[in-house]
Formats: structure tokens, C-alpha cells, sequence
């Protein structure tokens, strides 16, 4: 069963900490997304990758980074967490002409 | 700049109905559109990709419609389920981006 795979359900961190959020995709897929969800504010795009270290600014990217050193695995890297990061991340993952599978969400709490 | 609109935001309905969920997108150039399910607290669920080709696809009791020229697609649920309670998200791949627009969901709640 293909999946996308992210490090934690939960995740409690203190304002200023360095955050490390992970995803792995088993299906070769080339792209990869990181979102956060909010209420009442929806789906905004962080951050995508379309091949191996390469990266482009979604719509909100402010206060992240991310990394992608191997296909498979896409990480989010929150600099210094501040307590309007608090909120549920989704990655993504897609190949050509299909669509995104997404994983289970981590839902952070920086307090 | 694409964006897409779900309406109603949320919907009541009692069990056993047949019910419809709209999506409309402002542009037409789209590589494809895809309708999603999300549980409270939950990733999201793919339900039906549709390509840009295509007019609808079929999943068991689900049904996508697609109409490029008018910027709508519709989600039909026959026979609706307690379990089919749900969020229900649209999201729209342009063409010449890796990137999806998503719509803002509607809330579906099937009362038994």
C-alpha cells in the first residue's frame, strides 16, 4: 500500500526552539508539498519541491525552510518556532499526471 | 490568479439522500482537479482525480463531474452514509505548475 508517511501525529515545542518536521513518500513521486492548516483559513502551500534540492516558495513561506536532499523525503524546518506556528501540517506528494496523496498531519503546539 | 469556490460551506442531510457538492474554479486551463475527504483531525483522503481530458470519473458511490468551459465540477454521493460524514475538498492543478489550489471545503454531516 503506497503511502506518505510524516514523523509525528503530535508535537509540542517552545517558542524560539529549532522544529524538524519529516516526510516520506514510497512512490517515486518527483513532487512533494508541505502545507499548514488553519481554521476558517484553509490549505496554504509552504513550500514544494519538484526534484532532488530543488525548492520553491509557496505562498506563505515566511519562517520556514525546507530541505530535500533525497527523493523520498522532504523535510520542514521551522528557524525559530513562534506560537502563530502553531497549527496542522500536511505533506504532499505527486508524479506526473497524477494526483496528490497526502499524509496524516502533524498538528504542532508551540507554546 | 486561479481560485476556487465550494459551495454550500456546510450541509445536512438525512441518511439514505443523494446529494451534490459544487466546486467552481475562475480559470479554465487546468491540468486536472481532484476531490478530496478529510475526517476531523486528519490528512486528506484522495476521492476522484479527474484530468483535463476527462468529463467525470467514477468511484462506487461517488460520482465527479467535470466542465472546464463553465469552471465547475460536482461531487454526487448516492445513498448518503453516517460514515460519509466528512469534510469535503476540491483542489484544482493548473496547467504548467506542479502546484494544486484548494477550495475551502464543505463541512457534510449525514444524520442517522
Amino acid at each position: 500500500d503506497v503511502k506518505v508517511t510524516q514523523s509525528s501525529r503530535y508535537l509540542v515545542k517552545r517558542t524560539g526552539e529549532k522544529v524538524f518536521l519529516e516526510c516520506v513518500q514510497d512512490m517515486d513521486h518527483e513532487n512533494m508539498f508541505w502545507y499548514r492548516q488553519d481554521p476558517g483559513l484553509g490549505l496554504r502551500l509552504i513550500y514544494f519541491s519538484y526534484d532532488v534540492k530543488m525548492k520553491e516558495k509557496g505562498d506563505i513561506p515566511e519562517g520556514y525552510s525546507v530541505s530535500r536532499e533525497k527523493k523520498e523525503r522532504f523535510s520542514l524546518i521551522l528557524e525559530s518556532a513562534s506560537t502563530n506556528q502553531t497549527s496542522m501540517y500536511l505533506c504532499a506528494s505527486s508524479g506526473d499526471g497524477g494526483g496528490e496523496r497526502f499524509g496524516p498531519g502533524t498538528r504542532l503546539t508551540v507554546t | 490568479k486561479q481560485e476556487v469556490t465550494q459551495i454550500p460551506a456546510a450541509l445536512s442531510v438525512p441518511e439514505g439522500e443523494n446529494l451534490v457538492l459544487n466546486c467552481s474554479f475562475t480559470d479554465s486551463a487546468i491540468y486536472n482537479l481532484q476531490w478530496f475527504r478529510q475526517d476531523p483531525g486528519k490528512g486528506l483522503t484522495s476521492l476522484l482525480l479527474i484530468q483535463s481530458s476527462q468529463r467525470e470519473q467514477t468511484s462506487g458511490r461517488l460520482n465527479a463531474s467535470l466542465d472546464k468551459s463553465s469552471g465547475r465540477s460536482t461531487l454526487y454521493i448516492a445513498a448518503s452514509q453516517p460514515g460519509d460524514s466528512a469534510t469535503y475538498l476540491c483542489a484544482v492543478r493548473d496547467g504548467g505548475t506542479y502546484k494544486y489550489i484548494f477550495g475551502t471545503g464543505t463541512r457534510l454531516k449525514v444524520l442517522a
